[in-house]
């Protein structure tokens, strides 16, 4: 069974900060990897696919990269509609398409 | 647009039935799938099952015994039939358009499904 890891589970920054979010596989999921995030009451929006893709409308400041079993998710200059809830979802070895537990970034 | 109709509270051992209504496009565009995601409350989120407009179907092999997911493209819509509810099946269940098959880059507003007795 897929297992995707995510660290740190909290992570908490400043406006304006670097951010920096990983999600490990257990196996090879080639770039087969998206993400997305959530906010409270809110459903998921994708972000990224493909590992570095970002989806339609997504800000340039996200980005996403990585291969294989290590990736990770940057947000270049955090602004405060950033903090939220960050999963990663593999969709190599489907069924299922494993979701990470999730990482919170919270304001610092 | 996606919008997810159908009730929310349900009986242990009951039927959740759950349509999601499409608008906007066509759900018989063969750029894309159909599929539900159920996230607990408070945790994370979990791959129910997926269809494509010609009835094709992926389910998510834990719950594969329990769900059956449907398409009626006249009406533009698609459905989640999961038996036996639990406890452990109470989740906010969302449906969304998805790529590749799981991904999924729009997603309905979610609704509520709480199983008690």
């Amino acid at each position: 069974e897929m297992v995707m890891t995510q660290s740190p589970a909290t992570l908490s920054m400043s406006p304006g900060e670097r951010a920096t979010l990983s999600c490990r596989a257990s196996q090879s999921v080639s770039s087969n990897l998206a993400w997305y995030q959530q906010k409270p009451g809110q459903a998921p929006r994708l972000l990224i696919y493909g590992a570095s893709t970002r989806a339609t409308g997504i800000p340039a400041r996200f980005s996403g990269s990585g291969s294989g079993t290590e990736f990770t998710l940057t947000i270049s200059s955090l602004q405060s509609e950033d903090f939220a809830i960050y999963y990663c979802q593999q969709y190599n070895n489907w069924p299922p398409g494993s979701f990470g537990q999730g990482t919170k970034l919270e304001i610092k | 647009q996606l919008q997810e109709s159908g009730p929310g509270l349900l009986k242990p051992s009951e039927t959740l039935s759950l349509t999601c209504t499409v608008s906007g496009g066509s759900i018989s565009s063969s750029n894309y799938y159909w599929g539900w995601i159920r996230q607990p409350p408070g945790k994370g989120l979990e791959w129910v099952g997926t269809i494509y407009y010609s009835g094709s179907t992926y389910y998510n092999p834990s719950l594969k015994s329990r769900v059956t997911i449907s398409v009626d493209t006249s009406k533009n819509q698609f459905s989640l039939n999961l038996t036996s509810v639990a406890a452990a099946d109470t989740a906010v269940y969302y449906c969304a358009r998805l790529i590749d098959v799981v991904v999924g880059d729009h997603w309905g507003q979610g609704t509520l499904v709480t199983v008690s007795s």
